[in-house]
């Protein structure tokens, strides 16, 4: 079956600690994104990348990073820095940057930070 | 900046009825304008593409429609089921997605 998983599904942490979101997609989509999800809100854009080895910050990057090593794999960490990290997060991919193409998403992983 | 709304934020209506749900976006220089399905703590489920050279798009009970000079586009899912209880979400593609907060949907059985 091909499409995008994110793991896990649920995360715990202490504030101050990182955390690393997985996601992965056997789509062959070359590029990938990772959204923020709050109650009531739309989703906002933290990272995206188009190619391998590149990537561009999003409308709130500040608090996060990623890095694009391989096609299929773009992880996700929150860091210390990001003030309110508990939410949901949501990866994409799609075939290509801008244009015609389709996103699709995968499950999501909800972040607790206490 | 492209600034995406969804109106109403909720609605409830009886199985059978027909759904009309809205949304409008500030920039018209769009490539598509995409509607997904999410159900409660899920992922997001694509629903329906419509290009910017479109004026509407079809997929079974759902139809939706677009209207660029006017920035509006509508979902319309007809004879709606309880299965359709989910929140719908547009997102404008100007070679990112911008997402409206959505409209959550409930269909009384």
């Amino acid at each position: 079956d091909g499409g995008i998983t994110q793991s896990p599904k649920y995360l715990f942490r202490k504030e101050g600690q990182n955390v690393t979101l997985s996601c992965e997609q056997n789509l062959n989509h070359d590029a990938m994104y990772w959204y923020r999800q709050d109650p009531g809100q739309g989703l906002r854009l933290i990272y995206y990348s188009q190619i391998v080895n590149d990537f561009q910050k999003g409308d709130i990057a500040e608090g996060y990073s990623v890095s694009r090593e391989k096609k299929e794999s773009f992880p996700l960490t929150v860091t210390s820095a990001q003030k309110n990290p508990t939410a949901f997060y949501l990866c994409a991919s799609s075939n290509g940057l801008a244009g015609t193409y389709e996103q699709y998403f995968g499950p999501g992983t909800r972040l607790t930070v206490t | 900046k492209q600034e995406v709304t969804q109106i109403p934020a909720a609605l409830s209506v009886p199985e059978g009825e027909n759904l009309v749900l809205n949304c409008s976006f500030t920039d018209s220089a769009i490539y598509n304008l995409q509607w997904f399905r999410q159900d409660p703590g899920k992922g997001l489920t694509s629903l329906l593409l419509i290009q910017s050279s479109q004026r509407e798009q079809t997929s079974g009970r759902l139809n939706a429609s677009l209207d660029k000079s006017s920035g509006r586009s509508t979902l319309y899912i007809a004879a709606s089921q309880p299965g359709d209880s989910a929140t719908y979400l547009c997102a404008s593609n100007d070679y990112k997605l911008s997402f409206g907060a959505g409209t959550t949907v409930t269909v009384r059985a």
